[in-house]
């Protein structure tokens, strides 16, 4: 199956700064997407993004799909950014097929 | 937000006995996946359904049984628990053809012992 590289596996930073976390993914795909889980466990979509940019507030995402990499931004990063930032690929198969893989996620820490 | 909700959202049960969480949703989404999360892991995909009794295995799906004989219902089971099921379980949602975004539930903590 499709195997998803996230890096760095951990980041820490102080308010105000800005990062940026890697989606490495080794085929095809037709679907991306990034989720934040907080530190009390909550997943929240992020980003949709199968191929271009998007931005939302201070954050932002990229996928560059022939390359098979997709970048998430936070610029002025805030306490609230903590906890951890996960890519998901789907190659769609056809027929119902629809699943995501995940990788395993950056773990972010933003202090004060 | 998704209108997903998890039950329980904690359980602790013994080796050998029966459990089934369940996952109902109010969006009236056709996918509905159930997920594990584990230290190491990342969230590993159980199994899905992509209609009313119309369900598919994941990565991870020995050990566990699923049933949706509703739209808004998915119930995950597993038969004879072991400790390595000892786990946080996530049931999740997608709209439309399947082509689109993802939402998580809060997450049901099973513990095992």
């Amino acid at each position: 199956g499709i195997q998803v590289e996230q890096s760095p596996p951990d980041l820490i930073l102080q308010e105000g700064a800005n990062s940026t976390l890697r989606c490495n993914f080794s085929d095809s795909v037709n679907n991306l997407q990034w989720f934040h889980q907080n530190p009390w466990g909550q997943l929240i979509n992020l980003f949709y993004i199968p191929s271009g940019t998007k931005q939302n507030g201070r954050l932002s995402a990229t996928t560059v799909a022939t390359e098979r990499y997709s970048l998430l931004y936070i610029s002025s990063s805030q306490t609230t950014d903590s906890g951890v930032y996960f890519c998901a690929v789907e190659a769609f198969s056809g027929g119902s097929n629809y699943k995501l893989t995940f990788g395993k996620g950056t773990l972010l820490t933003v202090n004060p | 937000d998704a209108g997903i909700t998890q039950s329980p959202r904690h359980k602790v049960t013994e080796t050998g006995t029966p459990v089934t969480l369940r996952c109902h949703q109010t969006e009236n989404h056709r996918y509905m996946y159930w997920y594990r999360q584990d230290p190491g892991h990342g969230l590993r995909l159980i199994h899905y359904s992509y209609g009313v009794k119309d369900t598919d295995k994941g990565e991870v799906s020995d050990g566990y049984s699923v049933s949706r004989s509703k739209t808004e219902d998915f119930l995950l089971t597993l038969e004879s628990a072991t400790s390595s099921q000892t786990s946080v379980y996530f049931c999740a949602i997608r709209g439309g053809d399947g082509n689109s975004p993802l939402h998580f539930g809060n997450g049901t903590r099973l513990t095992v012992t």
